[in-house]
């Protein structure tokens, strides 16, 4: 079984601060992740991806992400939120074999202030 | 890539009518995906092609629910007398074929209100 959860379903911040987006994940065998975004009444977009390689992610837009296995997290992070990082955000899970469909945590909305 | 689409964006239907809503996967991909969205929820998986073939369906398709993808290119999904628990935006994704190609790539989905 695999479930993704995502705390916190909104996360504010002021424009120019750190965004920490925080995703856990349970999976029995070692996991690919995946972060999305997703603008209003958009589909989703791929920000970044682990598959088994570095530990260290780098995105597009200035995101990047840890995979740490003891922690079963793959926090999301930005050092200098902008306005247009508002958005949803979605933690993604596939278990490294089958048809690697995706489970998706239930989303954190970030809001950015000014 | 000329990416993802979908059609229609928006349909708005009356309970116990059909519905079908078409996706266009990016042309070199063979896998294909449907997700369903719910407000305030991350997508749900509800189906798998590879190629023409349905390989894999969600406990979440109910027997109102049928896709295909006829020739391996488009895809179709139909809901049979939709109902108001219906409504919610249905995200199609494809993905290329070969090892180590685990990204999907999303459409900007279909949103369906069920009145």
């Amino acid at each position: 079984a695999q479930s993704v959860t995502q705390l916190g379903s909104h996360v504010s911040v002021s424009e120019g601060a750190l965004v920490l987006l925080r995703c856990n994940y349970s999976s029995s065998v070692p996991p690919y992740l995946f972060w999305y975004v997703q603008y209003p009444n958009q589909g989703l977009q791929l920000l970044l991806k682990y598959t088994s390689a570095a530990t260290l992610v780098k995105g597009i837009n200035g995101f990047e992400a840890e995979f740490k296995k003891s922690e079963t997290s793959f926090h999301l992070t930005k050092p200098s939120a902008h306005m247009s990082d508002a958005a949803e955000y979605f933690c993604a899970v596939i278990m490294n074999s089958g048809y690697s469909t995706l489970t998706f945590g239930k989303g954190t909305m970030l809001l950015v202030s000014p | 890539d000329t990416g993802v689409s979908q059609n229609p964006r928006h349909k708005i239907t009356k309970r116990g009518q059909n519905v079908t809503f078409r996706c266009d996967p990016i042309s070199e991909h063979n896998r294909l995906y449907w997700y369903r969205q719910t407000l305030g929820q991350g997508p749900e998986f509800l189906t798998y092609f590879q190629n023409e073939a349905q390989l894999e369906k969600s406990r979440l398709l109910s027997d109102r629910f049928s896709a295909e993808r006829p020739k391996g290119s488009f895809s179709t999904l139909e809901i049979q007398r939709t109902e108001q628990g219906d409504s919610a935006m249905y995200l199609c994704a494809s993905r290329r074929k070969g090892q180590g190609s685990y990204e999907q790539y999303f459409g900007p989905g279909t949103r369906l209100t069920v009145t």
